[in-house]
């Protein structure tokens, strides 16, 4: 049972270089969201999505893009790396709110230093 | 829009003892869910309880507590018989039922154990 799985765990980028971070649940969860996570601080949500098709900008969006073409999948698109994206990346899936929707969970993290 | 408070930076507590981690949100959203979180220091999210808004009773799990007082929108985590494996961050966090589907974190409370 896989769970939420992130990749790459690690990850050192250039500034001004793109990438993508990859995000697989296998438990038919609607919900997926994206977080980061400074050091020393909370977790901050970048995007989320309810279903194929559907996503929406959480607290800090900005240099990010997301796409939901399948339940699986969610990846994350850094573009034009900045400094300032220096963070660990958490992606999680859910059921809705509600009867099932009382378990979210986590991947392991992506650990991203932009240089 | 919703918000999750946690006032305690940091708490040291003595081996054994009960500790209470207080956690305040607010919403105008009728039905939620609330969920607290460990992280340890090898950085990944573990679940530990949640509390529906419209449950009765206070939820319980293992050793874990959550003294939910809905009129004070306070979610507060109890840890019984603390072990030092229960040093970590703890994070509160709140999600709504319908048409608010944003998962927000607070900033979390690093819980130290005292041999």
């Amino acid at each position: 049972n896989a769970g939420v799985t992130q990749t790459p765990k690690f990850r050192i980028l250039k500034i001004g270089q793109s990438m993508t971070l990859q995000c697989t649940q296998d438990m038919n969860h609607n919900y997926m969201y994206w977080y980061r996570q400074d050091p020393g601080m909370g977790l901050k949500l970048i995007y989320y999505s309810v279903g194929a098709g559907i996503t929406d900008k959480g607290e800090v969006p900005n240099g990010y893009n997301v796409s939901r073409s399948t339940t699986e999948d969610f990846p994350l698109r850094l573009e034009l790396a900045a400094p300032s994206q220096t963070s660990v990346y958490f992606c999680a899936s859910s059921y809705p709110e509600g009867g099932s929707g009382n378990t979210i969970y986590f991947g392991e993290g992506s650990w991203l230093t932009v240089v | 829009a919703q918000k999750i408070t946690q006032t305690q930076p940091g708490m040291f507590v003595q081996e054994k003892e009960a500790v209470t981690l207080d956690c305040t949100y607010d919403t105008s959203d009728p039905s939620y869910g609330l969920f607290w979180y460990k992280q340890p220091s090898s950085g990944e999210m573990i679940f530990l309880i949640y509390q529906g808004s419209y449950d009765q009773q206070n939820a319980t799990e293992g050793r874990y507590s959550l003294n939910f007082q809905k009129a004070r929108k306070s979610a507060n985590l109890v840890i019984s018989a603390s072990q030092l494996g229960d040093s970590a961050m703890y994070f509160c966090a709140m999600r709504s039922a319908f048409g608010n589907e944003k998962l927000t974190f607070g900033t979390g409370t690093r819980l130290t154990i005292i041999p």
